[in-house]
């Protein structure tokens, strides 16, 4: 059981490029989230997701895209990468029946 | 606006203290509050979850929850160095389906 897994660990990209991190969890959680954390500051979420095929916007959402199409995967996609997103992006899940999210180990995003 | 507020410190307390961690949020009708606790470099890890009003009490740690006044704490006895990280306060707010986390207290505890 690996739990909630963020690739990749790191990744520099310039302005104006596009990536997606990748989040799967193997809990079989129906609740998945993105969160950005900059210096100093807490979490904010972007998008989450209560299942397949349903996601919703988050307090920070813009320049950000996601998809659900199985339970287990919930990519995060950037389409043109802005120094403003440099930040370091969690992953996380929960069942239905309780809030208690359980993270994975992040990926720390430059751009330049 | 659904708010959750920390101090954000630095904290520091000698090794064996007892170390108070503070939290307000402003949504009277939350029903779960969690305490997670990250390393420099790492995610958040969760330490203690709490529900009803009171204490709750977890080895070294404690978490209080005052629901009137709208306030939940996390009390760390016989702190030792190795407490020293960032905890993070989060709550559960009506009609989310999401946790609001506060900012983080960084906590340091000086052998």
């Amino acid at each position: 059981n690996a739990g909630v897994t963020q690739t990749p660990k790191f990744r520099i990209l310039k302005i104006g490029q596009s990536m997606t991190l990748q989040c799967a969890q193997d809990m079989n959680h129906n609740y998945m989230y993105w969160y950005r954390q900059d210096p100093g500051m807490g979490l904010k979420l972007i998008y989450y997701s209560v299942g397949a095929g349903i996601t919703d916007k988050g307090e920070v959402p813009n320049g950000y895209n996601v998809s659900r199409s199985t339970t287990e995967d919930f990519p995060l996609r950037l389409e043109l990468a802005a120094p403003s997103q440099t930040s370091v992006y969690f992953c996380a899940s929960r069942t239905y029946t309780t809030d208690t999210q359980y993270f994975g180990p992040g990926t720390r995003l430059t751009v330049l | 606006q659904k708010e959750v507020e920390q101090n954000s410190g630095p904290l520091s307390v000698p090794e064996g203290a007892i170390a108070s961690l503070n939290c307000t949020y402003s949504d009277r009708v939350s029903q779960s509050f969690f305490w997670y606790r990250q390393y420099s470099g790492k995610s958040p890890e969760l330490i203690m979850s709490i529900y009803s009003n009171g204490d709750k009490e977890d080895g070294r740690f404690t978490a209080q929850l005052n629901k009137a006044s709208q306030y939940v704490s996390l009390l760390i006895r016989d702190s030792q160095p190795s407490d020293s990280a960032t905890y993070l306060c989060a709550v559960n707010m009506a009609g989310a389906n999401n946790l609001f986390f506060g900012t983080g207290t960084r906590l340091t505890v000086i052998p």
